[in-house]
């Protein structure tokens, strides 16, 4: 089975940029969570979908970052401008929440580093 | 607001050692304790996932137990392998509103020397 699906891997981009951020969730899974992960401040929950529709997005740091999930297949975290302290590790999990509650699957994030 | 703590942050036993890797919660409204597993580089593995009415879990050398009231988990590996080098972060699901989330611990990060 493919697992959760994260694209790029590594992105090193210039301070000021546009970063878009992209997740494949595994196909059937109802719920798609992104979280950021620093060494500081270890892992943060930063919003979440359920049938595609964002429940909480009280994690999003700022009016800098969206996050969208147009269809049950596909989501997209964005940072626009991006700033050096936006620098981690940014993961998507996906999983189907049904009775009590399922394990969620990880993707194997995206390392990303603004200069 | 609900904290999730893991003591020690890093752990180095040798190959072989039984070892308990610990979790404590304070809001003990949880409604499932989750164990990960994080090599370097890659995202989270599911371990263990105990619901709240659950006390404990098992898959093959690993058992996690959970107590609401002490607002601990636990993690207990068996017969530990290098292969089990890795951090280890444990999660609680807790509900606010209709919103549920995970809130995780900082992990401990496991060495087991051959």
């Amino acid at each position: 089975d493919a697992g959760v699906i994260q694209s790029p891997r590594h992105e090193v981009t210039e301070m000021g940029q546009e970063v878009t951020l992209r997740c494949k969730p595994i196909s059937g899974h109802d719920y798609l969570f992104w979280y950021r992960q620093t060494m500081m401040r270890g892992l943060e929950l930063l919003i979440y979908f359920n049938n595609n529709v964002p429940i909480d997005d009280s994690g999003m740091p700022e009016d800098r970052f969206s996050a969208k999930m147009p269809n049950a297949s596909f989501s997209t975290l964005k940072i626009q401008p991006s700033e050096p302290r936006d620098s981690a590790v940014y993961f998507c999990a996906s999983s189907h929440i049904e009775g009590a509650g399922q394990p969620q699957h990880f993707g194997d994030g995206t390392r990303l580093s603004i200069l | 607001k609900q904290e999730v703590t893991q003591i020690p942050a890093a752990l180095s036993v040798p190959e072989g050692e039984n070892l308990v890797l610990n979790c404590s919660f304070t809001d003990s409204a949880i409604y499932n304790l989750q164990w990960f597993r994080q090599d370097p580089g890659k995202g989270l593995t599911s371990l263990l996932l105990i619901q709240s009415s659950q006390r404990e879990q098992t898959s093959g050398r690993l058992n996690a137990s959970l107590d609401k009231s002490s607002g601990r988990s636990t993690l207990y590996i068996a017969a530990s392998q290098p292969g089990d080098s890795a951090t280890y972060l444990c999660a609680g699901l807790g509900w606010s509103g209709n919103t549920g989330k995970l809130i995780f611990g900082q992990g401990t990060t496991l060495q087991v020397k051959p």
